[in-house]
């Protein structure tokens, strides 16, 4: 089972921030909070991913909280192709056993003009 | 850089067919998924394959699909005899091995409708 809770849905207007929030209060010491989207008809795709530490790429921002119970996955200007399925996951990466990535119902992000 | 293919697209069968779908990952990626999505839902692993072994196949209904990775490469998946729930669409991604924890990329998948 996923171990996260996402809203199902939100809306952003175009060239705004999104902020889609992310609950994993149960997350243990050795696991990732990762953060994929998938566009209709398309294969998911990775954005970021971070232990505790804010991380940034080309793509979008992550900030986690310091208890690591949340997180929130920020698009710094929202376009119409950001309109996707969100899905946050949290999964253990070690030398010997990384874990299966386990997808839930994630937010759906509708992005509007 | 290529990305995962897949083949067929699209498939319609009627129930008590059989279907396989091929996959060939990224070049040098060791580790290969099939998840099986249904409309509305997260996709779901089905099975992992580092290089041809099997690593996890807990989820995988054994009596009707199996899978297999030929050289630790190219993959297929078959369903057989096919039921109306394995409608869905089916997506197979590659990553590095496991240990790196590194992302996966994953196909545009096949599109299976059981009638």
């Amino acid at each position: 089972d996923a171990k996260t809770t996402q809203p199902p849905s939100m809306d952003c207007a175009e060239g705004r921030a999104a902020n889609l929030p992310c609950n994993h209060s149960t997350i243990s010491g050795n696991e990732y909070v990762y953060w994929y989207r998938q566009i209709h008809s398309q294969g998911p795709q990775y954005i970021i991913h971070g232990l505790k530490n804010n991380e940034t790429n080309e793509m979008a921002s992550l900030i986690i909280t310091e208890d690591r119970k949340s997180s929130t996955l920020i698009l710094p200007h929202a376009t119409l192709r950001d309109t996707a399925v969100y899905y946050c996951i949290v999964r253990v990466v070690g030398s010997s056993n990384t874990g299966k990535l386990i997808f839930g119902q994630g937010t759906t992000l509708q992005v509007k003009p | 850089e290529a990305g995962v293919a897949q083949s067929p697209r699209y498939k319609i069968i009627e129930k008590r067919q059989s279907v396989a779908f091929w996959c060939n990952p990224i070049s040098g990626h060791a580790t290969l998924y099939w998840y099986q999505q249904i409309l509305g839902q997260g996709p779901k692993l089905l099975i992992q394959f580092q290089n041809n072994g099997v690593v996890d196949d807990s989820q995988l209904p054994k009596d009707r699909f199996s899978a297999e990775r030929l050289k630790g490469v190219d993959s297929t998946l078959k369903i057989q005899p096919a039921k109306l729930e394995d409608s869905a669409v089916y997506l197979c991604a590659s990553s590095l091995p496991r240990g790196l924890g590194g992302e996966l990329f994953f196909g545009e998948g096949s599109r299976l409708t059981v009638l």
